[in-house]
């Protein structure tokens, strides 16, 4: 069954530190996978879109990395700002009949505190 | 600005209504997409279309309808039939699909609340 999981499902961290959300699939076969970010009530914003071939791209503060053998994506937020609060969603597609398929995570809720 | 325009944002429907959600893309995207979000869980296709005069039935499809009539255009209406309407709705679109993958663009989301 296609799936994908992200972990963890809520994280707080301190204004300026680091932080490293993770995301696990098992869709198949593999397009791509990307990384979304959602501020509460509003529409998903896309931060990164990486192939099969690519294992690792930033976007600003946002540091995505893939890993295609153990199917394990990860996105690392460097020196977070309160702007950063929200939800980040993991979505990895399949392609078929001419059309991407979405499989979508159920988000990491991040919040950042001063 | 070019994008998605979802509305109306918050809507309230009483038991045994029809209601419609609008999208409307000036991005002259092909492909359009519904989704429903209920908390703590991914979103789910509820329609999708890839040309103008089609559509096709994601995962949970009963109890909505679209049209495409439009490629700026393409209306969800919840029917009566959809026994738990109360969620937040999404609307995106994208070029055609491509095994490379392309950009999906969002709405704002509607909120649909039943009363």
């Amino acid at each position: 069954k296609n799936q994908v999981e992200q972990s963890p499902q809520s994280l707080i961290i301190l204004e300026g530190k680091n932080c490293t959300l993770q995301c696990n699939y098992t869709v198949s076969p593999f397009s791509n996978l990307r990384w979304y970010k959602q501020d509460t009530g509003r529409g998903p914003v896309s931060l990164t879109i990486m192939t099969f071939s690519e294992n690792t791209k930033s976007n600003g503060r946002y540091t995505a990395t893939l890993d295609a053998d153990t199917k394990q994506s990860s996105l690392h937020i460097t020196a977070s700002q309160l702007s950063d609060s929200a939800s980040y969603i993991c979505v990895v597609s399949f392609f078929s009949g001419g059309y991407n398929k979405l499989i979508f995570g159920a988000g990491t809720r991040l919040a950042v505190h001063p | 600005d070019g994008g998605i325009t979802q509305s109306p944002k918050y809507l309230f429907r009483k038991e045994g209504q029809n209601v419609t959600l609008s999208c409307e893309q000036n991005l002259n995207h092909d492909a359009m997409y519904w989704y429903r979000q209920d908390p703590g869980q991914g979103l789910r296709l509820i329609y999708y279309s890839q040309i103008v005069n089609d559509f096709q039935k994601g995962d949970i499809a009963e109890g909505y309808s679209v049209s495409r009539e439009k490629k700026e255009s393409f209306p969800l209406t919840v029917t009566s039939a959809q026994k738990n309407p109360t969620a937040f709705y999404l609307c995106a679109s994208s070029t055609h699909g491509s095994p490379s993958g392309n950009t999906i663009y969002f709405g704002e989301g509607s909120w649909l609340t039943v009363v």
